[in-house]
């Protein structure tokens, strides 16, 4: 268990609305993932982030912001959603032993646009 | 461009045989690679990973094959058990900076009682 909370686990909003997921962790590490799974695309990197402040973008990230402003927390902000946005949200975090690249997987959530 | 492929959809096999799963990448600067195992409704988990220095890394049921010059790994279950049966996704990194992860589009695999 790599100490890793999302919320919300479930949401369902319009399409034009702002939706922010959270993501927690509890044991300091530096970096920290957001991912989106989708049928027939696997999970495909949104955003990350290499420590407080520090962001930079992955392969599908328009329409995403992030922040980071605590070790602790990393933010995943859909300004206007859209009903391509609807996915599984995955935030994950990269484990801090010694050549240990993999990274750890939080539940998920569920977000469906209408 | 999906640069990781897991080319079968689905895979079954009955319980204590053998499962072997594929996926081929096409960056040669790809050069760490995993396995995740996924269930409905939970996150994937980590299952065993191998650097390109080495072709094969076995942890108890479960032993990857790295084939560079094919750009070619595979995961071998043995023997395969009912709980087992889930969605596994192969991913690779090029293992700089933040090791971003490509992910395939995952082989589900059902074992048979």
């Amino acid at each position: 268990d790599a100490g890793i909370t999302q919320s919300p686990r479930h949401k369902v909003t319009e399409t034009g609305t702002p939706v922010t997921l959270r993501c927690h962790q509890t044991e300091n590490h530096r970096y920290m993932y957001w991912y989106r799974q989708d049928p027939g695309h696997g999970l495909r990197l949104i955003h990350y982030s290499y420590g407080v402040k520090d962001t930079d973008k992955g392969e599908v990230s328009d329409g995403y912001s992030v922040s980071r402003s605590k070790t602790e927390d990393f933010l995943l902000t859909l300004e206007s959603a859209t009903s391509s946005q609807t996915s599984v949200y995955f935030c994950a975090i990269m484990g801090q032993g010694k050549g240990s690249y993999e990274q750890y997987f939080g539940p998920g959530t569920r977000l469906t646009v209408t | 461009d999906q640069q990781v492929k897991q080319n079968s959809p689905s895979l079954s096999v009955q319980e204590g045989r053998i499962s072997i799963l594929n996926c081929d990448y096409t960056n040669s600067m790809f050069d760490y690679f995993l396995w995740y195992k996924k269930y409905p409704a939970e996150g994937p988990t980590f299952l065993i990973s191998i650097s390109s220095i080495k072709d094969k890394n076995e942890d108890g049921r479960f032993t990857v094959f790295l084939n560079k010059s094919a750009k070619h790994l595979s995961l071998h279950i043995v023997p395969s058990q009912p709980g087992d049966s889930a969605v596994y996704f192969c991913a690779a990194s090029p293992q700089t900076g933040a090791n971003n992860l490509f992910f395939g589009t995952g082989t589900r695999l059902t074992v048979i009682p």
